[in-house]
């Protein structure tokens, strides 16, 4: 199976920073791949699909880019509401997995 | 709207079999651009995804998970049902089931249910 490899598990940040997580694959994923945002006690949210498409209804400080096996995930400017765990996914092959998870907290 | 609801025991023993169940609504599982996957999270860990139904019956299963999964679906019904044997404390998470968007050969889970916690305890 593909593996996935989140750095950093965890960051603290301010609101207004710029924040960027990244995501590696153990092997080349095309752009197969998705972000998600989940908070406490909440089924996750898709966030960005195709390593850089913004889902509908997402505001546009998340953006996503990268391609093969090395993809980031940045938020431009920190929200509030932003402080949660994100998580990649991909979905180049029939067996799906997702990263470890980065955890955001208020600095 | 789209929704998605799981159901089925919040506790059961070691070495019984799970029976899960996620009633979906806002969408028909005949949808040959959606389906259905199942996934879990143990108590403060990692989304680890398990299975998923397409509406041509293609089914995926994890692979170190794989000889104790059964996914299956009822159309008419609109629920997509989800099996695991052998449980062990280890399988204490909470399952989500959620739609899954077709890109290429799997997708992107777009709409998710709200999550049951099971736990796995004599």
């Amino acid at each position: 199976a593909i593996q996935l490899t989140q750095s950093p598990s965890s960051l603290s940040a301010s609101v207004g920073d710029r924040v960027t997580i990244t995501c590696r694959a153990s092997q080349g994923i095309s752009s197969a791949l998705a972000w998600y945002q989940q908070k406490p006690g909440k089924a996750p949210k898709l966030l960005i699909y195709d390593a850089s498409s913004l889902e509908s209804g997402v505001p546009s400080r998340f953006s996503g880019s990268g391609s093969g096996t090395d993809f980031t995930l940045t938020i431009s400017s920190l929200q509030p509401e932003d402080f949660a765990t994100y998580y990649c996914q991909q979905f180049n092959s029939y067996a799906l997995t997702f990263g470890g998870g980065t955890k955001v907290e208020i600095k | 709207q789209v929704t998605l609801k799981e159901s089925g025991p919040v506790l059961v023993k070691p070495t019984e079999t799970l029976t899960l169940t996620c009633t979906v609504s806002g969408f028909s599982l005949s949808n040959a651009r959606m389906g259905v996957s199942w996934i879990r999270q143990p108590p403060g860990k990692a989304l680890e995804w398990l299975a998923h139904i397409f509406s041509n019956d293609e089914k995926s299963y994890s692979t170190s998970l794989k000889s104790r999964l059964t996914i299956s679906k009822d159309t008419s019904k609109s629920q997509v049902v989800l099996t695991m044997t052998n449980m062990d404390p280890v399988d204490t998470a909470t399952y989500y089931c959620a739609r899954i968007r077709r890109i290429a050969v799997a997708g992107t889970f777009d709409y998710w249910g709200q999550g049951t916690l099971v736990t796995v305890s004599s």
